[in-house]
Parts: structure tokens; sequence; C-alpha cells
């Protein structure tokens, strides 16, 4: 079974970093693009980032956008999202996924639990 | 970026009624390429449906999806208790990828 592990998460100041792993594990990992997912608390789901297959290829929401960086090591089968200048509303619990084998179709069939961010004074 | 809109925000159901959740973009989702999530409390979304209506093994038949082009609807026919869950609409073709703000489905 398909399983996505992700780490990472914490408590941090405004303006603090952090840096959350996705380990995957019981598929090829190097066959599916990721996607970085966060939901604030009590809110929806939004798209925060995603990365090719290869890592050649990525993409980030607009609130995010140079501010978080994807990357990916397809040896250690794990996917990861640096996160700087945080603010408080990063807050929420980030979720990596599985998106399609084309880049550009961003199906999230399988999900990991989850890891809190929490950003705080 | 195609904006999602779901309704209502939360539906009040008793068991073995039908639910019927709606899914509006602004604009037409291209090839279709809309899908369902079920989140149930403390857990992760899991997919439901991708292509309006097709569910992936082990998705009970009593869900169906449906709509085109700007207008998509879930269907739960005879709610189950399991069943009770925030139900997240997504369109995968265009980045950014988009989910609407979810509709609640509760026990009445």
């Amino acid at each position: 079974e398909v399983q996505l592990v992700e780490s990472g998460g914490g408590l941090v100041q405004p303006g603090g970093s952090l840096r959350l792993s996705c380990a995957a594990s019981e598929f090829t990992f190097s066959t599916y693009s990721i996607h970085w997912v966060r939901q604030a608390p009590g809110k929806g789901l939004e798209f925060v980032s995603g990365i090719s297959r290869d890592g050649g290829t990525t993409s980030y929401a607009n609130s995010v956008k140079g501010r978080f960086i994807v990357s990916r090591d397809n040896s250690k089968n794990t996917a990861y999202l640096q996160m700087g200048t945080l603010r408080v509303e990063d807050m929420g619990l980030y979720y990596c996924a599985t998106a399609g084998r084309d880049f550009w179709s961003g199906l999230n069939q399988y999900w990991g639990q989850g890891t809190l961010v929490t950003v705080s004074s | 970026e195609i904006v999602l809109t779901q309704s209502p925000g939360t539906l009040s159901l008793s068991p073995g009624e039908r639910a019927t959740l709606s899914c509006r973009a602004s604009q037409s989702v291209p090839r279709n390429c809309l899908a369902w999530y079920q989140q149930k409390v403390g857990q992760a979304p899991r997919l439901l449906f991708y292509g309006v209506s097709t569910r992936p093994t082990g998705i009970p038949d009593r869900f169906s999806g449906s709509g085109s082009g700007t207008d998509f609807t879930l269907t739960i026919t005879g709610l189950e208790p399991e069943d009770y869950a925030v139900y997240h609409c997504q369109q995968y073709v265009t980045s950014p990828w988009t989910f609407g703000q979810g509709t609640k489905v509760e026990i009445k």
C-alpha cells in the first residue's frame, strides 16, 4: 500500500523557517509528481507547491512564491518543502500527496497524514 | 485561476437520506478534470471521484458524480454513518490546482 509520511512540522516564530519532509514507500516514488497541500484550522484545502517526477519543474501558489522551495531526492524517496519568512497565515496542517505522472495533472490520489505547522510568537 | 465554490456549506441529513452537493467553477473546467475528495475528522482526504464521475476502486456505488463545464454535483444515495464527513471538489487540470472550500455533511 502506498505510504507517505510527513515530518518536520512544529512551532516557529513569524519570520522563521521550517523544512518539511515527505517520505514515500511501497511505490515507485520517481514515477509521480508530488504536491504539498495545506489546510488551515477549520478551513479548506489549498495547493501550496508541486514538483515533477524528475524535479525539473516546480509550481507554487502565489501566496508562497519566493518564500517556499520544493525539492525532491528520488534516491531517498523523499520530497521536501523549505519554508521561509513564515507568516501567521501559513499555519496549518501540511499534507504531501501524489500527483500525476504528467506534472500538469494535479490529481491527488494518495495522501500522507500531514504535519502541523504553527506560526506564533 | 479557476475558483471553485461549493454549496451548501453544511448539509444536515439523517441516515438513509440523499445528499446532493454542488461545486461551481468560475470558468469551464477543461476536459472535465474535476475530482471529489472525502475527508473525515482527523484524517487525510481520500479520493472519491476523478474525471467527474469515475470512482477509484473501493468507493461504494451509493456515491455518484455528475456535471460538466462549470457545474458539478456529488450525490450520496442513502447516507451511511461512515459518510458523514467534509467533501472537497478540485480542478486538477490548470495550475494553480484549486479546491472548493468544502461541504460538511453532518448528522441531523
